[in-house]
């Protein structure tokens, strides 16, 4: 268990509205991750960060920014949602000094309509 | 560049059985390989996780992989399948030491099933 708090945990939105999803870690981890999960794709992976201020695009960034003012939190934005992007988010985190293990949030639902 | 393909979608065992998950990896750099589980609408635990060392790797739960670098594969296995085990399984490699050591690549999971 790595200290991860993500909020909210469910949310639905209207299309075209912004959405700030929240994730907070109490652990100290350099490396913070979004990921969303969809039927029939497993976890595919939106930004990364590796360290405050520094992040970059993962395989799915389309539609998304993030940001990381302070290690322990990272946000993720959908500037305006939608439908498309009805999913489960993830964060996570890496424990570089336990051979680079991933940690995982709860989950934040997230509803288009 | 890495890569996971997990060969069948869904499995379904009965109680007691052997349990047998298939995970088969490419990567560029040597990897370190991951089995996390996920119950229903929860985040994913990880199970086990092979960083170079031992071959044979024993996680939570009763599971254990074995690394086989000559076959490209990290299966997941069990004995005995317990009814508590029905879950969601997901095989992910990483980088270990390589350009692409910053991110996890996933499977698209397993889901297991398993019958009385």
């Amino acid at each position: 268990d790595a200290g991860i708090t993500q909020s909210p945990r469910h949310k639905v939105t209207e299309t075209g509205t912004p959405v700030t999803l929240r994730c907070h870690q109490t652990e100290n981890h350099r490396y913070m991750y979004w990921y969303r999960q969809d039927p029939g794709h497993g976890l595919r992976l939106i930004h990364y960060s590796y360290g405050v201020k520094d992040t970059d695009k993962g395989e799915v960034s389309d539609g998304y920014s993030v940001s990381r003012s302070k290690t322990e939190d990272f946000l993720l934005t959908l500037e305006s949602a939608t439908s498309s992007q009805t999913s489960v988010y993830f964060c996570a985190t890496k424990d570089t000094s336990s051979g680079n293990t991933i940690y995982f949030g709860e989950g934040s639902w997230l509803t288009v309509v | 560049a890495q890569s996971v393909t997990q060969l069948g979608s869904h499995v379904s065992v009965s109680e007691g059985a052997l349990v047998l998950l298939r995970c088969n990896y490419s990567s560029s750099v040597p990897p370190y390989l991951f089995w996390y589980v996920q119950y229903p609408n929860q985040g994913l635990q990880l199970l086990l996780k092979y960083t170079s060392a031992a071959t044979l790797v024993k996680g939570i739960n009763g599971f254990e992989a074995e690394f086989k670098k000559s076959e490209t594969s990290f299966h997941l296995t069990k004995p005995s399948a317990h009814m508590s085990d029905a879950a969601e399984y997901f095989c992910a490699v990483s980088g270990g030491s390589g350009g692409s050591n910053y991110k996890l690549t996933f499977g698209k999971g397993t889901l297991l099933t398993v019958n009385p």
